[in-house]
């Protein structure tokens, strides 16, 4: 099956600074992925969807110049959490579709445990 | 996208077959019924999705009813390593939609 991997699987910062995730596609492209985030005990939650070589598209709510997507290749997108604060701290997961390739389904990275301390 | 509705919990024994039911009532024409799962701290697993027809893969076998407001996943031989989260979305397919994900249903697999 399709395999997305993230890096990195967790990380511990300082409040303040900014802290990038990756998501890779490693064994197909993806033109669109998608980025998510799950507090404890909660489901996840859509943040943007990330089109390579164009704009992503934040959801309603999450402040785009805080949470900063670059999709620049069709296998890699990241996530920079800008000026991290503790209530940022949570489950990052990303996810690519196979596209026009595949019928709709996503593949999930493992995600990334981000703790602000 | 259409609402779903799932239990939140189920417990099933080892070895049985686990049937979790999803109610979309208002699932439109050109909606697909997708099903993932997601085992405790790890990014969510694609396990099936279907239209309209009944479909079995490796993993599971969907059954939709014929309205199509609701559908069973069926894990035909549970073992412990299906102890998650299952949950099941409603979406559209081809130019990869978004998938709004519920609280899912719990399904505990059991000695």
């Amino acid at each position: 099956g399709a395999v997305v991997s993230q890096h990195p699987s967790w990380v511990i910062c300082k409040s303040g600074t900014s802290v990038k995730i990756e998501c890779r596609s490693l064994d197909f492209q993806a033109t669109t992925m998608f980025w998510y985030r799950q507090f404890p005990k909660q489901s996840l939650m859509l943040m943007a969807t990330s089109n390579e070589g164009s704009k992503a598209t934040y959801e309603q709510g999450v402040e785009k110049d805080k949470f900063l997507i670059n999709h620049a290749s069709l296998t890699l997108s990241t996530l920079t959490v800008t000026s991290a604060h503790p209530e940022d701290s949570s489950f990052y997961i990303c996810s690519a579709s196979p596209g026009q390739q595949g019928t709709g389904e996503q593949y999930f990275g493992p995600g990334t445990r981000l703790t602000v301390t | 996208d259409a609402k779903t509705t799932q239990p939140p919990s189920m417990d099933c024994a080892e070895g049985r077959a686990a049937n979790l039911p999803c109610n979309h009532s208002t699932i439109s024409g050109n909606e697909y019924v997708y099903w993932y799962r997601q085992i405790h701290s790890q990014g969510p697993q694609y396990i099936i999705h279907g239209l309209k027809n009944n479909e079995t893969n490796e993993m599971a076998s969907l059954i939709i009813t014929e309205d199509r407001k609701s559908s069973t996943l069926i894990l035909p031989h549970a073992t412990l390593r299906d102890t998650a989260v299952y949950y099941c979305i409603v979406a559209d397919t081809g130019t990869a939609s978004k998938l709004t994900f519920g609280t899912g249903t719990r399904l505990q697999v059991t000695l």
